[in-house]
């Protein structure tokens, strides 16, 4: 069984450029999650999706960040225009059920300079 | 809203020591429990978790953790640490309701001497 993948492993953007991230899911999981970790700081989540339907969107910062699901399967997040403090390594992570274990991926390391 | 302590950042033992981390949770409610680890140049893997039953959880690699509702602590375990243990260990809490994420503690490195 395939993990949960994601792309790019690293990203260095300038402030202000666009970055779009991807993430597969582990097939089957319907719940995908999103996190993020800014350096020194803890693994926070930023949204949930049920299918190609978002559950939780709380810990989204701000409307520079978009993310979808496209048909349920894998998932983006758009961070448009990135600021500075956008930098951190984003994890996503996906489960059967929304209680049970999550399956995490490698993450992506993004850096805007 | 829930949250996580671990009370160490980074702890350094030789090998063959034993280890405890310490992980305390806010919630009134109903929790899933877990453990998470991160190896170098790894993603996040899980140890261990505590859904119900039995409050002590035996994971891989020889880590258990003890779940003392009473004290709102799960704390993780090993006897005896090798070298191979190195990682950053995350608490994390899933609380029943309507919330589904993930709440992490901001992590603590271990750093096995050899």
């Amino acid at each position: 069984e395939a993990g949960v993948t994601q792309f790019p492993s690293h990203s260095v953007i300038e402030k202000g450029q666009t970055v779009t991230l991807r993430c597969d899911p582990i097939s089957g999981h319907d719940n995908l999650y999103w996190y993020r970790r800014v350096m020194g700081k803890e693994i926070k989540f930023l949204l949930h999706f049920v299918k190609e339907s978002k559950q939780d969107e709380s810990g989204m910062p701000n409307n520079r960040f978009l993310a979808e699901r496209t048909g349920g399967t894998y998932s983006t997040l758009k961070v448009q225009p990135a600021e500075l403090e956008d930098s951190g390594v984003y994890f996503c992570a996906s489960s059967q059920v929304p209680w049970g274990e999550q399956y995490f991926g490698p993450g992506t390391r993004l850096t805007v300079t | 809203a829930q949250s996580v302590s671990q009370h160490n950042h980074h702890v350094i033992l030789s090998e063959a020591a034993s280890l405890e981390l310490g992980c305390n949770y806010s919630y009134g409610g109903t929790v899933n429990l877990f453990w998470y680890v991160q190896y170098p140049g790894q993603h996040l893997q899980l140890l261990l978790k505590y859904f119900s039953g039995d409050p002590l959880v035996k994971g891989i690699k020889g880590f258990e953790a003890e779940f003392i509702k009473s004290k709102f602590s799960f704390n993780l375990r090993k006897p005896s640490v090798q070298w191979s243990d190195t990682a950053e260990y995350f608490c994390a809490v899933n609380a029943h309701g309507s919330a589904r994420q993930l709440t992490f503690g901001s992590g603590t490195q271990l750093t096995v001497l050899p």
